[in-house]
């Protein structure tokens, strides 16, 4: 069963700390995307990236870094959380072609607190 | 720019009816695709429909059918026989050919069916 997984369901973290959410997939995709969703806003990108090394910013990259160093692994992180950065965060996965629908993984709700 | 509307936050509808989920989209690429997912309160998104802009029927899988009307720009989800399992967040999201390969959402629409 093809898969997106995230490292953690749920997480706590500080105020100022540093904090990572990873996502893996086995699906060899070449685009890989983090989202957070909030109430009444549905899901707003953060960052994707469609290769190794690549990335590009989405509609909300303030207070976020992506890593992509392996095609399966696709990291983000966030410099130094703040409250306003609780929130679920998804990532999701697609094959390069056109109009290929994503695979989600389960996502993981952060609070900072 | 793209953008997504679902207009509707909460929706009811009592098991086995039919039920009409809202989306209007805006887009000025010819060339684009829609999608529906299901978010059920585990969290974890599932890809319910895919319509294609050039796509001369309307797509329909098992008991979800979505009602695409170009001209007006809406991708309405129609869910059959309404069960007590389909109460769950829905999304409406697009994909645009020249963007990349961005999926945009709707805000969603929260469906809660009654026994």
């Amino acid at each position: 069963d093809v898969k997106v997984t995230q490292s953690s369901r749920y997480l706590v973290k500080r105020t100022g700390e540093k904090v990572f959410l990873e996502c893996v997939q086995d699906m060899d995709h070449e685009n890989m995307f983090w989202y957070r969703q909030d109430p009444g806003l549905g899901l707003r990108l953060i960052y994707f990236s469609y290769d190794v090394k690549m990335k590009e910013k989405g509609d909300i990259p303030e207070g976020y870094s992506v890593s992509r160093e392996k095609k399966e692994r696709f990291s983000l992180i966030l410099e130094s959380a703040s409250t306003n950065q609780t929130s679920m965060y998804l990532c999701a996965s697609s094959p390069g072609q056109r109009f290929y629908g994503y695979t989600f993984g389960s996502g993981t709700r952060l609070t900072v607190v | 720019a793209q953008k997504i509307t679902q207009t509707q936050p909460g929706m009811f509808v009592q098991e086995k009816e039919a039920v009409t989920l809202d989306c209007t989209y805006d887009t000025s690429d010819p060339s684009y695709g829609l999608f529906w997912y299901k978010q059920p309160s585990s969290g974890e998104m599932i890809f319910l429909i895919y319509q294609g802009s050039y796509d001369q029927q309307n797509a329909t899988e098992g008991r979800y059918s979505l009602n695409f009307q170009k001209a007006r720009k809406s991708a309405n989800l129609v869910i059959s026989a309404s069960q007590l399992g389909d109460s769950a967040m829905y999304f409406c999201a697009m994909r645009e050919e020249s963007n990349t390969g961005k999926l945009i959402f709707g805000q969603g629409t929260t469906l809660q069916v009654k026994p």
